[in-house]
């Protein structure tokens, strides 16, 4: 168990719809990343926050935003939705310090868009 | 912009063979690089990073790496392959973002 949770773990939906994917990081980390997993496109890094900020952004649509709260949890909103969003969405989180950089990576969001 | 290339997008061995997986990184600085792997329905774990302190890196599950500034790699290798070894193997670099090689899947034969 990393400590990140995702939820949730699977969700279908349609064409045009909107979803949110929620994350909780490791107690104590102040970054989360985002990323997509595709069997086409691999891993691709969407956006990085650090305690509420953004701090880095990827490959990510202008369709999908994210945002940390105050509690440091994180949620990437997925709008307007094509067939070929459907992945598995990964949530990371990393810890400052000696240990900073080392992604602890949730059990990832699945979705599938028909 | 620091990227990791992974030599091979499978590789398969025998169990007890040696494990080796390629990744060659593009920096004109020696960057932080870092092995992670995935196993079926999970998400990325890290196996090792090498953060300059030293050029070998010993990891997790009897998992080391090399540091090669020459050859720009950083290779993973694993004496004696075990069947629980077989995942998918991924290579980073770590930048604003963290970026992850396209994978190598390893296969572990008995």
């Amino acid at each position: 168990d990393s400590g990140v949770t995702q939820t949730p773990k699977h969700l279908i939906t349609a064409t045009g719809q909107r979803v949110t994917l929620r994350c909780s990081p490791r107690s104590g980390d102040l970054s989360v990343y985002w990323y997509q997993q595709s069997l086409d496109q691999g891993l691709q890094f969407l956006i990085q926050y650090y305690n509420g900020e953004e701090r880095a952004k990827g490959n990510i649509l202008e369709r999908f935003s994210a945002q940390q709260f105050p509690d440091l949890h994180s949620e990437l909103n997925l709008s307007s939705l094509e067939l070929g969003d459907s992945a598995l969405y990964f949530c990371a989180s990393s810890p400052t310090g000696a240990r900073a950089g080392e992604l602890f990576f949730g059990e990832g969001s699945r979705l599938t868009v028909l | 912009a620091q990227s990791v290339t992974q030599l091979g997008s499978h590789v398969s061995v025998s169990e007890g063979a040696l494990v080796l997986l390629r990744c060659n990184y593009s920096s004109s600085v020696p960057p932080y690089l870092f092995w992670y792997v995935q196993y079926p329905n999970q998400g990325l774990q890290l196996l090792l990073k090498y953060t300059s302190a030293a050029t070998l890196v010993k990891g997790i599950n009897g998992f080391e790496a090399e540091f090669k500034k020459s050859e720009t790699s950083f290779h993973l290798t694993k004496p004696s392959a075990h069947m629980s070894d077989a995942a998918e193997y991924f290579c980073a670099v770590s930048e604003i973002g963290m970026r992850f090689g396209a994978g190598t899947r390893l296969t572990v034969k008995p």
